[in-house]
């Protein structure tokens, strides 16, 4: 069956500090990968998405990057984080392209506070 | 563009109650469905889904029917539990690199 991890669970960083948060799948090739962040009450906005390894597309213009160095792996980082950058961060897989009537598969997320 | 648009919350119902969270969507082509609930601290789980008009999705009690003619999947149960309660997230996706279009969300309390 597949999986996903995400982790830290949790961080406290100061503004101005780099990121990285990284998200990988087991069970399953080639998936398409997705970043969320979703403010506190808030819906959830696509950050990020993939469609295969070097294959990033952005939705949101921000400080904020994506990579894929590996099949099923996922980073989300920042070279300088800002107060506005505070939320949960949630990963997601879903099948790859052809599948459109398959769910999403969300981690467990990662809730990032800024100081 | 492709939009959902959730009823709003929160919504506190007593245990046994009766749910509706509506859910009415905009989208080019047929889009499959999807309700999603997120528990306190956690992320997202599919509840159930449709692929097609008229489809019924169901899980846990809950259901939500297709309808093409009002774009609309409202999520109904008719008995709700106490553990029930959670942030439930209606969505839509219509290929291309599987991405969803997530509604803002809404919060269920059931009280006992």
């Amino acid at each position: 069956s597949q999986t996903i991890h995400q982790w830290p669970a949790t961080l406290v960083q100061p503004v101005g500090s780099p990121l990285s948060l990284e998200c990988t799948v087991e069970g399953t090739s080639n998936p398409n990968l997705y970043w969320y962040r979703q403010a506190a009450g808030r819906g959830l906005q696509l950050l990020f998405y993939s469609v295969g390894i070097g294959q990033i597309s952005s939705e949101v213009p921000q400080n904020l990057s994506a990579s894929r160095p590996q099949d099923r792996q996922f980073i989300l980082s920042s070279k300088k984080l800002l107060l506005s950058d505070s939320g949960f961060y949630l990963c997601a897989w879903s099948l790859p392209r052809g599948s459109s009537n398959q769910p999403q598969h969300f981690g467990d997320g990662t809730r990032l506070s800024i100081l | 563009g492709n939009s959902v648009t959730q009823m709003e919350g929160p919504v506190t119902l007593s245990e046994e109650a009766f749910l509706t969270i509506n859910c009415t969507y905009t989208a080019t082509g047929y889009p499959s469905l999807f309700w999603y609930v997120q528990y306190p601290g956690e992320g997202l789980q599919l509840l159930l889904k449709a692929t097609k008009a008229d489809d019924k999705g169901s899980n846990k009690g809950f259901e939500a029917t297709y309808r093409k003619e009002t774009t609309s999947f409202h999520l109904e149960k008719g008995s709700v539990q106490v553990s029930d309660s959670a942030v439930y997230f209606c969505a839509l996706s219509d290929g291309g690199a599987g991405k969803s279009t997530f509604g803002d969300g809404t919060t269920l309390t059931v009280k006992p």
